[in-house]
């Protein structure tokens, strides 16, 4: 079983509209959760890490569940410049150095 | 800003070259990592270091190893590069590992193997 599962999409949504993905994690011990973003033949970037809590940042918002092992990226009022692969991005507890585990990506496209 | 700077933004080899790609990072970070991405398959774990002279493998090693003699300077080898080994390869560093600590990585490395 992988550690971390996206659906790969992908999400074909027009602009404004609101999008959702889900990311699923294996291990239960798992300490840090964050999203980065991908454009196409580039490096990922940072977009959000994931708190317990759940954090927002202009038009996303981030959530972890911890019962259910999974973390969400929710996009509001989608924007062109949104089109990306959004990669997930689990660690786990218990290294002195950090491990981190990629899912696939979901690939988001937006359209006018 | 972190800053991970890869040597080569796109490099073409021949089968059976040895090949090497450098990583350097600006902020002082103990852990680098070399992944490659592959379409459908994701990024995956080559190897990673978490102190000078210090490396574990990661997922797919095979074919592959590391140096790290300096602390902001991590480089990937590939000994005899074969067709396979083409893809584009990440390097990223982290600073020591504690409650979310992020990976910033370089640029990107397209490696062609011919």
């Amino acid at each position: 079983r992988k550690e971390v599962e996206q659906d790969p999409g992908p999400f074909n949504v027009p602009e404004g509209a609101t999008v959702a993905f889900n990311c699923t994690y294996s291990n239960s011990a798992s300490q840090s959760f964050f999203w980065y973003r991908q454009d196409c033949r580039k490096e990922p970037k940072l977009l959000m890490s994931v708190y317990s809590s759940g954090n927002e940042d202009g038009r996303f918002t981030a959530q972890l569940n911890r019962a259910s092992q999974y973390i969400s990226l929710l996009i509001r009022d989608s924007k062109l410049s949104d089109s990306a692969t959004y990669l997930c991005v689990v660690t786990p507890r218990g290294y002195n150095f950090n491990k981190f585990y990629f899912g696939s990506g979901t690939k988001l496209n937006v359209k006018p | 800003d972190v800053k991970v700077t890869q040597s080569s933004r796109y490099l073409v080899k021949r089968t059976g070259e040895k090949v090497f790609l450098e990583c350097v990072q600006d902020m002082d970070h103990e852990n680098m990592f070399w992944y490659r991405q592959d379409p459908g398959l994701g990024l995956r774990l080559i190897y990673f270091s978490y102190d000078v002279k210090m490396k574990e493998k990661g997922d797919i090693p095979e074919g592959y190893s590391v140096s790290r003699e300096k602390k902001e300077r991590f480089s990937l080898i590939l000994e005899s590069a074969s067709t396979n080994q083409t893809s584009m390869y990440l390097c990223a560093s982290s600073p020591l590992a504690g409650a979310n600590e992020k990976l910033f990585f370089g640029s990107g490395t397209q490696l062609s193997v011919l």
